[in-house]
């Protein structure tokens, strides 16, 4: 596609359920990352994908949160039993493997748990 | 995690003034700084890159970088209201991958 693709634009859910947040990145982009952005904080990074594999999870707030990426496109960023500070925008970026730096960002997912 | 340190402002400045703004880092490692533009509601994206101390220029943009004072910034000549957006400073992290972003500086350009 010509840009990064994140749905949904926005999610509202109930504290406790599951969510699940998709990013379709920039075609030929083997570089993934998923970012989060909450009120007045700056973004924090959360897991980087390497084609499929994600080699630095080191980000991810906790185990509820999960991430797997397919086919070396569409990833998927899973929040299971939400609680209210996941609260946040999600971002999804993608660059090319060989210039990381160089990242080119999603609208983003706005997130509400109620 | 590394800080990254921007004034929130907001930074106000007058139409066709320049705006400067201003980050200190943490990392002594960081070797590649970039600047995001993110507009309200909107996604950042990148507007300048610096690896080497000293100035680079963009058009109108100016990024400045003094590795042994661990300070970056970005100079806006000829502001203009389109300008207005918040301003994040994005270090390179260790890992070569993910930037350590800074909360951002906002910026209001009046006409």
């Amino acid at each position: 596609g010509a840009g990064v693709s994140q749905s949904p634009s926005n999610k509202v859910t109930e504290k406790g359920k599951d969510v699940e947040l998709r990013c379709d990145p920039i075609s030929g982009h083997t570089a993934l990352y998923w970012y989060r952005q909450s009120l007045g904080q700056g973004l924090e990074f959360l897991i980087y994908f390497q084609g499929n594999s994600a080699p630095d999870k080191s980000g991810l707030p906790s185990d509820r949160f999960s991430a797997e990426r397919t086919g070396g496109s569409v990833s998927t960023l899973t929040i299971q039993r939400t609680q209210q500070e996941d609260s946040a925008v999600y971002l999804c970026a993608s660059s090319l493997e060989a210039v990381k730096n160089i990242q080119y960002f999603g609208a983003g997912t706005r997130l509400s748990v109620l | 995690q590394k800080e990254v340190e921007q004034n929130s402002g907001p930074l106000s400045v007058p139409e066709g003034a320049i705006a400067s703004l201003n980050c200190t880092y943490s990392d002594r490692g960081s070797q590649s700084f970039f600047w995001y533009r993110q507009y309200s509601g909107k996604s950042p994206e990148l507007i300048m890159f610096i690896y080497s101390n000293g100035d680079k220029e963009d058009g109108r943009f100016t990024a400045q970088l003094n590795k042994a004072s661990q300070y970056v910034s970005l100079l806006i000549r000829d502001s203009q209201p389109s300008d207005s957006a918040t301003y994040l400073c994005a270090p390179e992290s260790n890992s070569g991958y993910a930037l350590n972003f800074g909360k951002g500086t906002s910026l209001l350009v009046t006409p």
